[in-house]
């Protein structure tokens, strides 16, 4: 089955580590995204990437950093200078056909205490 | 950049036509309407996308009026299963850019039985 998956779905780390989400799509998409959602609010854009080797920020960048070395591979590391970053991180692609239509990934819940 | 707002929550009965509408008042002239659904801990799924006047697809209809200032979702006959929240996204996507990918707080729609 074609699609993107996330992984882990639950991640737990010390303040002041780092930590790396991880997203991977069979989709052949190029472009792909990365949100963040607090509870009870919408997603904010960190970081978009619409071709390999190359990225750009998003809303949010500041404490996040990403790597696009592969087409299907798109993974996003939370730095210790993030300063809020526990929440529920989502993943997207989307192809050339329709660049609206985005396809998400199930998450990955990160708590940092 | 377009900043959506919309109704906090709305309720509903099964087989009733639910329409929920998005105020995007600086909207520019390229952007496109895009509108989401996600159920509690997962990523939002496409359900549909316009630029004007009217779209319709086998799951929901897009509303554009002429100043594309606002835009309303229309779901015909809700079930249970489509108790979620929805989401307006208006932004473009183009070549290097990915302006205002920012989802809104989006509306919990609760399908009562």
């Amino acid at each position: 089955d074609g699609g993107i998956t996330q992984s882990p779905k639950y991640l737990f780390r010390k303040e002041g580590q780092n930590v790396t989400l991880s997203c991977e799509q069979n989709l052949n998409h190029d472009a792909m995204y990365w949100y963040r959602q607090d509870p009870g609010q919408g997603l904010r854009l960190i970081y978009y990437s619409q071709i390999v080797n190359d990225f750009q920020k998003g809303d949010i960048a500041e404490g996040y950093s990403v790597s696009r070395e592969k087409k299907e591979s798109f993974p996003l590391t939370v730095t210790s200078a993030q300063k809020n970053p526990t929440a529920f991180y989502l993943c997207a692609s989307t192809d050339r056909v329709n660049p609206y239509e985005q396809y998400f990934g199930p998450g990955t819940r990160l708590t940092v205490t | 950049l377009a900043k959506t707002t919309q109704p906090i929550s709305m309720d509903s009965y099964e087989g009733q036509e639910v329409n929920i509408t998005c105020s995007h008042n600086n909207i520019a002239t390229n952007d496109y309407i895009t509108w989401y659904q996600q159920f509690p801990s997962q990523g939002p799924r496409f359900i549909i996308q316009g630029y004007k006047t009217k779209v319709t697809n086998e799951v929901a209809s897009l509303f554009i009026p002429a100043d594309r200032k606002s835009s309303t979702l229309s779901l015909p006959r809700v079930s249970l299963s489509d108790t979620a929240v929805y989401y307006c996204l208006v932004g473009l996507i183009s070549s290097g850019s990915a302006r205002q990918l920012t989802f809104g707080s989006g509306t919990q729609l609760t399908v009562l039985p």
